[in-house]
């Protein structure tokens, strides 16, 4: 298996408040990429890494950044969050554009109240 | 821009059933396709995947073809079990595009009953 850790597994937060999600890969993989998944909507892309300090947004990034300071760590921070962030988030790595494999994490529940 | 649709759900199936979950894509350029799995509590995994026309991936089982002429790439197995009760997602991305992104559809949950 990818070795991907994300943390925290769970949180539960209040609305206003700023949380950080971490993504860290033991896999020195270039590709990182920040998911959520909703009931109907599948799996849609926040933001992604293409290395350090590179990184672009997806089609659902309004509310959130990402920083990628090191090859193995890629945070994705919500300043203020709300409940319709409320989600599972999973981050994914790649080694290469050209497989088009994507490793997953376990997930992130995150619930806003 | 580039998407896939997939047939929704839920299925639920008897073990040793066919199972077929359809999925249709559209996109401008020439794009690999993939079906990934997701087993209850955990993360999405590659199940199989085709990156040309006719192409056909296959995995435990389970195949799936890549058909041009029909913009189609429709999972099947041919006789389920237990343990295939997952969350199944089709994807798409454009390997003539120079960022590399996966388009996912909103994902088929399959229920295979004993």
């Amino acid at each position: 298996d990818a070795g991907i850790t994300q943390s925290p597994r769970h949180k539960v937060t209040e609305t206003g408040t700023p949380v950080t999600l971490r993504c860290h890969q033991t896999e020195n993989h270039r590709y990182m990429y920040w998911y959520r998944q909703d009931p109907g909507h599948g799996l849609r892309l926040i933001h992604y890494s293409y290395g350090v300090k590179d990184t672009d947004k997806g089609e659902v990034s309004d509310g959130y950044s990402v920083s990628r300071s090191k090859t193995e760590d890629f945070l994705l921070t919500l300043e203020s969050a709300t409940s319709s962030q409320t989600s599972v988030y999973f981050c994914a790595i790649s080694p290469s554009l050209r497989t088009g494999e994507l490793f997953f994490g376990e997930g992130s529940r995150l619930t806003v109240l | 821009g580039d998407s896939v649709t997939q047939m929704e759900g839920p299925v639920t199936l008897s073990e040793e059933a066919f199972l077929t979950i359809n999925c249709t894509y559209t996109a401008t350029g020439y794009p690999s396709l993939f079906w990934y799995v997701q087993y209850p509590g955990e993360g999405l995994q590659l199940l199989l995947k085709a990156t040309k026309a006719d192409d056909k991936g296959s995995n435990k089982g389970f195949e799936a073809t890549y058909r041009k002429e029909t913009t189609s790439f429709h999972l099947e197995k041919g006789s389920v079990q237990v343990s295939d009760s997952a969350v199944y997602f089709c994807a798409l991305s454009d390997r003539n595009s120079n960022d590399y992104k996966l388009s996912f559809g909103a994902g088929t949950t399959v229920t295979v009953r004993a």
